[in-house]
């Protein structure tokens, strides 16, 4: 079926950088765009950003630019979320989402990212 | 970028009320509009796109109405399994944008 498998929970110090993973199963990969996704504890759902996975174009919410990038791997049908320069405020988990049949209709299951010193 | 508000951003209802929650655009989006569910620990889920299309598997007591920069989602008779917090999304627009939430409890 469907799958978007998503990467461990990471602790970083303020300032590094993290890679979350995104591996895609279950679809043709090269024909779908994948979205990131992130909600801080308690909080609402913020759109980061989007890249088509037939070309890698990506669009990016203003508020990341500079900071986030999103790559994929078809050899290994996967995406790729870094997000730089991390602040205590970037503590959220993270999730990829696919549009698939509708907007955002698959999702992975979440990566907690937690930043502190 | 497109403001959505939603409301009310939390609501108390019990099994089988009516619920309707309210969403509304900064700008006209046509009919570019979802709604998905949260429950505490998950993921969200879509349950509707396009303003009223149901997504797949999602019962029929949802519904999905509006266009332009007012939109409803409304559950008909609530059961048990609703209770939850639900967002609209545009979908017309980069980048995309999220309602504030609203939680519907006991």
């Amino acid at each position: 079926q469907v799958q978007l498998v998503q990467s461990g929970a990471e602790v970083k110090k303020p300032g590094a950088s993290v890679k979350a993973s995104c591996k895609a199963s279950g679809f043709p990969f090269s024909a779908y765009f994948i979205h990131w996704v992130r909600q801080a504890p308690g909080q609402g759902l913020e759109w980061m950003g989007i890249i088509s996975l037939s070309d890698a174009a990506t669009i990016y919410a203003q508020k990341f630019e500079g900071r986030l990038t999103v790559t994929l791997d078809a050899s290994t049908t996967s995406v790729y979320m870094e997000l730089t320069s991390l602040r205590p405020e970037d503590t959220a988990i993270y999730y990829c989402a696919l549009d698939y049949d509708a907007p955002l209709d698959v999702w992975g299951q979440g990566t907690l990212v937690t930043v502190s010193s | 970028d497109i403001q959505m508000t939603q409301f009310p951003s939390s609501l108390s209802a019990s099994v089988g009320d009516r619920v309707t929650i309210t969403c509304r655009a900064s700008q006209g989006i046509r009919n570019y509009l979802g709604w998905f569910q949260q429950k505490p620990g998950k993921a969200p889920k879509s349950l509707i796109y396009g303003a009223s299309n149901l997504a797949n598997g999602v019962p029929s007591r949802f519904s999905g109405s509006g266009s332009g920069a007012e939109f409803t989602l409304t559950i008909t008779s609530l059961q048990p399994e609703d209770f939850a917090t639900y967002y609209c999304l545009q979908h017309k627009t980069y980048p995309r944008t999220f309602g504030q939430g609203t939680k519907v409890d006991i």
